[in-house]
């Protein structure tokens, strides 16, 4: 049972704009910032989104991160084929005294 | 150019030990937070142990507390995950990530291919 908490699934036709929803906790989304990561078949995950809002240099402005309370959003616009993936949250988490990830969301571009 | 290379994955009995390494290139381990993240065959990612830059301390999940310790060499720059008592549920993926922002463990934008651990008899 992850302590961050992601929908399975979600699916999406190109060029549409799809978000993804991570909740948690006041021990963990509500005291720090959010990260996403990207993760393809039998690949290392890659960093997408940093302190809720910030992305890496390399990673397009489709990537957008929020955050409100106790949950955070990824979200792609101008979906497209290649952005199918799992893709997971994660921050810290106080009461842990450790990295929370979510459970993950696996993408599907229709 | 910066690299992360894990080693040390095997095939090992219950009850048995084995230490992983992750060898960096391209920049000084210590100034920079460490992490080691396992993937079990078709599961999400789980978090497992970091350490800080800034003092060196060190955090491990619950889930390894007492059998795993992360530490790093810097001589090496090399990071370590002793893993001891190992059980079947410790079969996964393990990579080596690092964290250029800081002290932020958890913004891992650094990863290696990882290595693979089977833990059966």
């Amino acid at each position: 049972q992850s302590v961050l908490t992601q929908p399975p699934s979600a699916s999406g036709t190109p060029g549409q704009r799809v978000t993804f929803s991570c909740s948690g906790s006041n021990s963990n989304i509500g005291m720090f910032t959010v990260n996403w990561f990207q993760q393809f078949p039998g690949m290392a995950p890659k960093l997408l989104i940093h302190h809720t809002y910030q992305r890496p240099s390399g990673v397009p402005d489709r990537f957008s991160g929020s955050k409100s309370g106790t949950s955070a959003s990824l979200a792609i616009s101008g979906l497209q084929s290649e952005d199918e993936a799992d893709y997971y949250c994660a921050t810290w988490d106080d009461r842990l005294r450790g990295v929370a990830f979510g459970g993950g969301t696996k993408l599907t571009v229709l | 150019e910066v690299q992360l290379v894990e080693s040390g994955g095997d095939l090992v009995q219950p009850g048995g030990s084995l230490r992983l390494s992750c060898a960096a290139s391209g920049f000084n381990i210590s100034n920079y937070a460490m992490s080691w993240v396992r993937q079990a065959p078709g599961k999400g990612l789980e978090w497992v142990a970091g350490v800080r830059a800034s003092d060196g301390i060190d955090f491990h999940a619950d889930s390894v507390k007492g059998r795993f310790t992360i530490s790093r060499d810097s001589s090496k720059n090399t990071l370590f995950l002793q893993m001891n008592s190992l059980r079947a549920e410790d079969t996964a993926v393990y990579y080596c990530a690092e964290s250029t922002y800081g002290n932020y463990i958890e913004s891992m934008d650094v990863w290696g291919k990882g290595t693979t651990v089977i833990v059966s008899s």
